[in-house]
């Protein structure tokens, strides 16, 4: 079975620089998984931030960034805010579906 | 105003059913395939079902398949899932979700699923 892994939690000054990765129990990702990253706060609907590993969706700062470090998909945020924090989910396409990380809860303090 | 929103949720006893649906405005609902994605109370997200713009294909998670039908009706832009033979494992909020490059482009605000006795 495909595990998608994330850090649970990470912590970043304001202002600071953090990088959020996802990875696979087994294996690499690479661009062929199309990752994507989503931010949420409790009680909202997801936001689309990231696509297609590095495409930044509509609206979205361009202090985030996607791309790929060595076996992993990562989701960059320079000059972080304190509305940054927030949950962090990236997802994987596996051919026929999709299979998402357990999130990433990011504070900023 | 592009929007997904989804209504149908409630409590339901294990066994049971219960069918979902999502009300897309402001963009061509037909020209893109659709998905519903779900959260369990204090969990990440699950991708559930996906189906494609006329409904010849459709894609299932394996813990629902069987179970869970997804369908559409693009004359009324709408999204639907059927559930049946629910289980308290299917307790989550259940998000509608609009599919772009491999991705969830369009977020519903969500619907809450109880299973329980």
């Amino acid at each position: 079975q495909t595990v998608v892994t994330q850090e649970p939690s990470f912590s970043v000054s304001p202002g600071g620089t953090v990088t959020l990765t996802c990875g696979l129990s087994s294996g690499s990702v690479s661009t062929s998984y199309y990752p994507s990253w989503y931010q949420q706060t409790p009680g909202q609907a997801p936001r689309t931030l990231i696509y297609s590993t590095n495409t930044r969706s509509s609206g979205v700062p361009d202090r985030f960034s996607g791309s790929i470090l060595g076996n992993k998909a990562a989701l960059t945020i320079t000059g972080a805010q304190a509305d940054d924090e927030s949950d962090y989910h990236c997802v994987l396409f596996m051919g026929s579906g999709w299979v998402f990380g357990g999130g990433t809860k990011l504070t900023v303090l | 105003e592009v929007q997904l929103v989804e209504s149908g949720g409630g409590l339901v006893q294990p066994g049971g059913s219960l069918r979902l649906s999502c009300a897309a405005s402001g963009f061509t609902f037909s020209s893109y395939w659709m998905s519903w994605v779900r959260q369990a109370p204090g969990k990440g997200l699950e991708w559930v079902a996906n189906i494609k713009q006329d409904g010849s294909e459709k894609y299932y998670v394996d813990s629902v398949k069987g179970r869970f039908t997804i369908s559409r009706d693009n004359a009324k832009n709408s999204l639907y899932l059927q559930m049946n033979s629910l289980r308290a494992e299917d307790t989550a909020v259940y998000y509608c979700a609009s599919l772009r490059r491999w991705a969830f482009d369009i977020w519903g605000q969500g619907t809450m699923v109880t299973v329980s006795s």
